[in-house]
């Protein structure tokens, strides 16, 4: 069974600071989105990453994939109040059946 | 252009009884998937519909079971309910085989009492 596993589960981070979430998968894929949700919300796509070494950018994130490594990063630069939220990544293996990661919960402390 | 819509937004249930969940697709969007979202937790992934059939399947019971009709539109039917049903319950739509991620709807909270 896929595993999808991220760390940390909650981050708690001031403002201007660098962080970066990590996203582990157990199989084979070369689909990787990352997903943002506020509390009571529904999931936000942010990234589409579909091939080994995308990186992609918008704003204070930027996403990786590494297929090799079987690993994905969420790279947070200077971090303002209006990231905080949970962010999943989710991994498709057969072709839009999605696979979630734990999700890490941001708090961005003024 | 409206997006994934799903009806009722909430529903309280007692255990033993029957739902059934709505979802209307986006736009020019041919499968829907349904997920499962406890609290404090990830998705998981319900199954999926395409032509009117159910393509993939999560672990999940046969409690849990699904239409989607010729519009696309879809519902999600759970019988027999059980307290550890109590969670989000949300919609997915895509174009099959488009890598293009998928869009979800709001979602339709359900508690069991």
């Amino acid at each position: 069974e896929l595993k999808v596993e991220q760390n940390p589960l909650f981050l708690s981070m001031q403002e201007g600071k660098n962080y970066t979430i990590y996203c582990n998968y157990s199989t084979t894929s070369d689909r990787l989105y990352w997903y943002r949700q506020d509390p009571g919300k529904s999931l936000e796509s942010l990234f589409v990453l579909l091939s080994n070494g995308a990186v992609k950018q918008e704003g204070r994130l930027m996403a990786s994939l590494d297929t090799k490594a079987r690993l994905s990063t969420l790279h947070i630069t200077a971090a303002v109040h209006d990231l905080s939220a949970t962010y999943f990544c989710a991994v498709d293996i057969t072709g839009n059946q999605f696979y979630f990661g734990t999700g890490t919960s941001l708090t961005v402390i003024p | 252009d409206a997006g994934v819509t799903q009806s009722p937004t909430h529903l309280i249930k007692t255990r033993g009884q029957q739902v059934t969940l709505r979802c209307s697709p986006k736009s020019g969007h041919d499968t829907v998937s349904w997920y499962q979202q406890a609290l404090g937790q990830g998705p998981q992934f319900i199954f999926q519909y395409y032509e009117e059939e159910e393509r993939q399947r999560g672990n999940f019971p046969d409690r849990f079971s699904g239409h989607q009709f010729p519009n696309y539109s879809s519902e999600l039917n759970v019988n027999a309910l059980l307290l550890g049903d109590s969670a989000l319950y949300l919609c997915a739509s895509s174009f099959q085989g488009d890598p293009e991620p998928q869009h979800f709807g709001d979602g339709t909270r359900l508690s069991i009492l």
